[in-house]
């Protein structure tokens, strides 16, 4: 079975530019993540959908983050624009369902801002 | 509101030696409990979970962890501790009305050959 699949692995922009994340989950899982890492911290939850509801964004910076999953399967997650600050690992996981079922993660996506 | 605190960021262990990486949680209701590991570059791995079921939870490479509600604490460990279990570990905890998972700030593990 496929894991949970991102792109690209590695980017670097300037402040100010914008920048999108795609994510692919595991087949047949109804939840989906993006988590931001930044370096020396843990995963920290910015968005969480069920099929293609917003389940709790409560902590997406709305005002520059954006996230969709329009057909409830692939997800992008948009900076615009990017700070220095948004430097980080952007994680994407996924499950099963809400409730139960174990976080499966994809290897992440590297974003550096200048 | 829940969370995680993990005791020491950086744990240094001789290859051979027992491996004890502590987490205390804090939640308002019967939690459900994760340990996961990270490896440079990648996402991170399930290592284990408690589901109130058995307070004594087994994982994946040797490791288990313990559940104690009277010390809110849920450490990990394994009995000797081998080369490829450097790493990253994170601590987390799941709850809430959204089923929201809270992550430690995560220990990293130094093992000396």
């Amino acid at each position: 079975e496929a894991g949970v699949a991102q792109s690209p692995r590695y980017k670097i922009i300037e402040k100010r530019q914008s920048v999108a994340f795609w994510c692919n989950p595991i087949s047949g899982h109804a939840t989906l993540y993006w988590y931001q890492q930044i370096l020396g911290q843990g995963p920290k939850l910015l968005i969480q959908f069920q099929n293609n509801g917003v389940v709790d964004d409560s902590q997406l910076p709305k005002d520059r983050f954006s996230a969709e999953r329009l057909k409830g399967v692939d997800s992008t997650l948009k900076i615009q624009p990017a700070k220095l600050e948004d430097s980080a690992v952007y994680l994407c996981a996924s499950s099963l369902d809400l409730v139960n079922s174990e976080q499966f993660f994809g290897p992440g996506t590297r974003l550096t801002v200048l | 509101a829940q969370s995680v605190t993990q005791l020491g960021s950086h744990v240094s262990v001789s290859e051979g030696a027992l491996v004890l990486l502590r987490c205390n949680y804090s939640s308002s209701v019967p939690p459900y409990l994760f340990w996961y590991v990270q490896y440079p570059n990648q996402g991170l791995q399930l290592l284990l979970k408690y589901t109130s079921a058995a307070t004594l939870v087994k994982g994946i490479n040797g490791f288990e962890a313990e559940f104690k509600k009277s010390e809110t604490s849920f450490h990990l460990t394994k009995p000797s501790a081998h080369m490829r279990d450097a790493a990253e570990y994170f601590c987390a905890v799941k709850g809430g009305g959204y089923q929201k998972v809270t992550f430690g700030t995560g220990t990293k593990l130094q093992v000396i050959p």
